[in-house]
């Protein structure tokens, strides 16, 4: 049991490129979430899902996309990347009331 | 929607001592309220989590309090250790259509020292 995996762990980007943020949990939690964290500050949501084929966006959804397509797996889309969205980009999932979160991705945009 | 303040951003004790970080929320309808480590680098883990039906849990060294009326809890930490230098992260979650969907405080940084 892996938990909330997260691919890459750190990736640079330049200004206007594109990437997708890959997370993946094996719990069968049906809830998912995205958020960023910027240095020294506290977590932000930027989109969940309740289901497979279900999502709504959180506090912080521009700039990004996200899909579910399947219980598992969650990716987050960056379209046009720009400097603001330097960050660490977390993935969580739920079971009952608590998240568990992976282990996170270190993104730099140049 | 959810505000969650959270003092004092940095608290500095020595081993041995108590240390006391506070969270206040906005939103009245909130009924779950975690408190996540974080250490450098890595991801938050949940430490103690409390719900709006309890007013104390207490978890070995770890305390939190939740005081529904004033819209506030607090994580307590007794008998200090170096390792429990990190960043401590409050968050609040409501019930309903929130689908669980949690509001950070900006965080605590712990340092104990030796």
């Amino acid at each position: 049991n892996a938990g909330v995996t997260q691919t890459p762990k750190f990736r640079i980007l330049k200004i206007g490129q594109s990437m997708t943020l890959q997370c993946t949990q094996d719990m069968n939690h049906n809830y998912m979430y995205w958020y960023r964290q910027d240095p020294g500050m506290g977590l932000k949501l930027i989109y969940y899902s309740v289901g497979a084929g279900i999502t709504d966006k959180g506090e912080v959804p521009n700039g990004y996309n996200v899909s579910r397509s399947t219980t598992e797996d969650f990716p987050l889309r960056l379209e046009l990347a720009a400097p603001s969205q330097t960050s660490v980009y977390f993935c969580a999932s739920r079971t009952k009331e608590t998240q568990y979160f992976g282990p996170g991705t270190r993104l730099l945009v140049l | 929607g959810e505000n969650v303040e959270q003092h004092p951003s940095t608290l500095s004790v020595q081993e041995g001592d108590s240390a006391v970080i506070k969270c206040t929320y906005s939103d009245s309808a909130s009924n779950y309220f975690p408190w996540y480590k974080q250490e450098l680098g890595k991801r938050p883990q949940l430490i103690i989590d409390i719900r709006s039906n309890v007013g104390e849990k207490k978890d070995q060294r770890i305390a939190v309090t939740l005081n529904k009326t004033a819209k506030h809890f607090s994580l307590h930490i007794t008998e200090t250790q170096p390792e429990d230098s990190a960043v401590y992260f409050c968050a609040a979650s409501g019930g309903g259509t929130s689908y669980g969907k949690l509001t950070f405080g900006q965080g605590t940084i712990l340092t104990v020292h030796p």
